[in-house]
């Protein structure tokens, strides 16, 4: 089965500086690939997802970006703010699958005033 | 998302109980699903359903069982044989698109 692997697990930045998180999977048919924000206490939320089809996907200061090669996709966020604090999963999923999502680990993402 | 519901937020169970935790959804999806999540971990497939009258085991069902009798509803039972059952749960749903969203949670603890 599908196996996501997401680094780094925690990131702390300063304000105003760019994040980055990468995912790794091993299926090769996987096809889509959304990222999702926890706040704490809270559900996940959709914030951006790219499909196979597409090697960049933006939306204001987010973007995605997936290598279908390399088997690996990430999300950038720029001008980072405090808000942009919370845990971020990345997933994977593909027909033959399915399509149920297997889940990256998760990234604590901190951002310092 | 605004249109999964789950109840109740939070569920106290004791040792040796059912409880049974609900899940609707009014955006007419076919495809549910229900996660657990520990503290500071990440999320866990217990079970899925893509059609109503149809379900299958995701990564860790062991302990939990499900119905899908309904198109809207997705009720998970956490039976006795949970031993550790203390856990965030989240149900979820999938549109056309394979786009997936989420309900609140239940936030169940044994006593």
């Amino acid at each position: 089965g599908e196996n996501v692997e997401q680094h780094p697990s925690t990131l702390s930045v300063q304000e105003g500086d760019s994040a980055v998180i990468k995912c790794t999977y091993s299926d090769s048919a996987s096809n889509y690939f959304p990222w999702y924000k926890q706040e704490l206490g809270k559900r996940p939320q959709l914030i951006i997802d790219i499909r196979s089809n597409v090697g960049e996907k933006k939306d204001q200061r987010i973007a995605v970006t997936l290598n279908k090669t390399a088997k690996h996709f990430s999300l950038h966020i720029t001008e980072t703010q405090p808000e942009d604090s919370a845990v971020y999963f990345c997933a994977a999923s593909s027909r033959a699958a399915g399509n149920k999502l297997t889940f990256g680990g998760g990234t604590r993402v901190l951002v310092k005033p | 998302d605004g249109g999964i519901t789950q109840s109740p937020k939070y569920l106290f169970r004791k040792e040796g109980q059912n409880v049974t935790l609900s899940c609707e959804q009014n955006l007419n999806h076919d495809a549910m699903y229900w996660y657990r999540q520990d503290p500071g971990q990440g999320l866990r497939l217990i079970y899925y359903s893509q059609i109503v009258n149809d379900f299958q085991k995701g990564d860790i069902a062991e302990g939990y069982s499900v119905s899908r009798e309904k198109k809207e509803s997705f009720p998970l039972t956490v039976t006795s044989a949970q031993k550790n059952p203390t856990a965030f749960y989240l149900c979820a749903s999938t549109g056309r698109y394979n786009e997936q969203f989420f309900g609140p949670g239940t936030r169940l603890t044994v006593l």
